[in-house]
C-alpha cells in the first residue's frame, strides 16, 4: 500500500514547454485533488475530481488541465508553462475522511 | 465552499497546552471541520476531524462550538516538532476542499 504517489518529483522546463504530472493512489479513493503551494502561501486548489471520469476546477484553474480517465491516476497537464506556474504542486485523494497528501512534485519554469 | 477564518500566527511555549482557534461561521449542517498540519518542506498532514461532537487522538483535541460557527484544534503538551502552519478546513458535500491561509504556530523551548 504505497498511499498517493506523485511523479516526477522535481521538473525544470522551459518557458512555453509542456509537461504532465501523475498522481496515483492505490486506496481505492473516490476524490482527488491537485492543489499548488507557492513559497510562504497556503494551499491552492486548481482542480479536483470526485469520481473516474469525472473533473471540476477549482480556485485556479487555468493554465492547467485535468484527466481521470482511471480512479487510481489524476493528471495534471500543462500545455504551455509559465514562470507563473512555478510551484510545489501536491495531489490529495480521499473516499470522504481524511485527506492523505503525496509528497509533492517541485516545479521549476525558467 | 467559503474558507474558514483563522490567526496568522501564534506562539507558544514548550509543554504547554495551545489552542489554534478557526472561525466557520457559514458553515452546514453536513460540513466536517478537518485540521491539518504542514511541517516546512512537507506535504499537509491530518491532524482530526469532527462534525459535531468534540474529538480526541493520539495527536490533539478538537472542540467544536455548539452552534458549530467555531472549533478549537487543542495540543495537550506542545514540543518544538508541533510548530507548524495549521489548517482548519471545512469539507462539505461538493467534494471542493479549499485551504485558508493556516496559523503558524511557533513554539519556544
Amino acid at each position: 500500500n504505497a498511499g498517493v504517489t506523485q511523479t516526477p518529483k522535481f521538473r525544470v522546463l522551459k518557458t512555453g514547454q509542456s509537461m504532465t504530472l501523475l498522481c496515483a493512489q492505490d486506496m481505492n479513493h473516490e476524490y482527488m485533488y491537485w492543489y499548488r503551494q507557492d513559497p510562504g502561501m497556503g494551499l491552492r486548489l486548481i482542480h479536483y475530481s470526485v469520481g473516474e471520469g469525472t473533473t471540476a476546477k477549482g480556485e485556479v484553474p487555468d493554465g492547467y488541465n485535468v484527466s481521470r480517465l482511471k480512479k487510481q491516476n489524476f493528471l495534471l497537464g500543462l500545455e504551455s508553462a509559465a514562470p507563473s506556474q512555478t510551484s510545489v504542486y501536491f495531489c490529495a485523494s480521499t473516499l470522504g475522511g481524511e485527506l492523505f497528501f503525496g509528497e509533492g512534485s517541485r516545479l521549476t519554469v525558467l | 465552499d467559503a474558507k474558514t477564518t483563522q490567526p496568522n500566527s501564534m506562539e507558544s511555549n514548550e509543554e504547554e497546552p495551545v489552542h489554534l482557534p478557526c472561525n466557520h461561521s457559514t458553515i452546514s449542517g453536513t460540513d466536517y471541520i478537518h485540521w491539518y498540519r504542514q511541517l516546512p518542506s512537507q506535504g499537509p498532514e491530518y491532524v482530526i476531524h469532527g462534525l459535531t461532537s468534540n474529538v480526541n487522538n493520539r495527536m490533539a483535541s478538537l472542540a467544536i462550538a455548539e452552534d458549530r460557527k467555531s472549533s478549537t484544534l487543542i495540543l495537550h503538551r506542545a514540543t518544538l516538532r508541533d510548530a507548524a502552519v495549521y489548517y482548519c478546513i471545512r469539507t462539505g458535500n461538493t467534494g471542493k476542499l479549499i485551504f485558508g491561509q493556516g496559523t503558524t504556530l511557533q513554539v519556544k523551548p
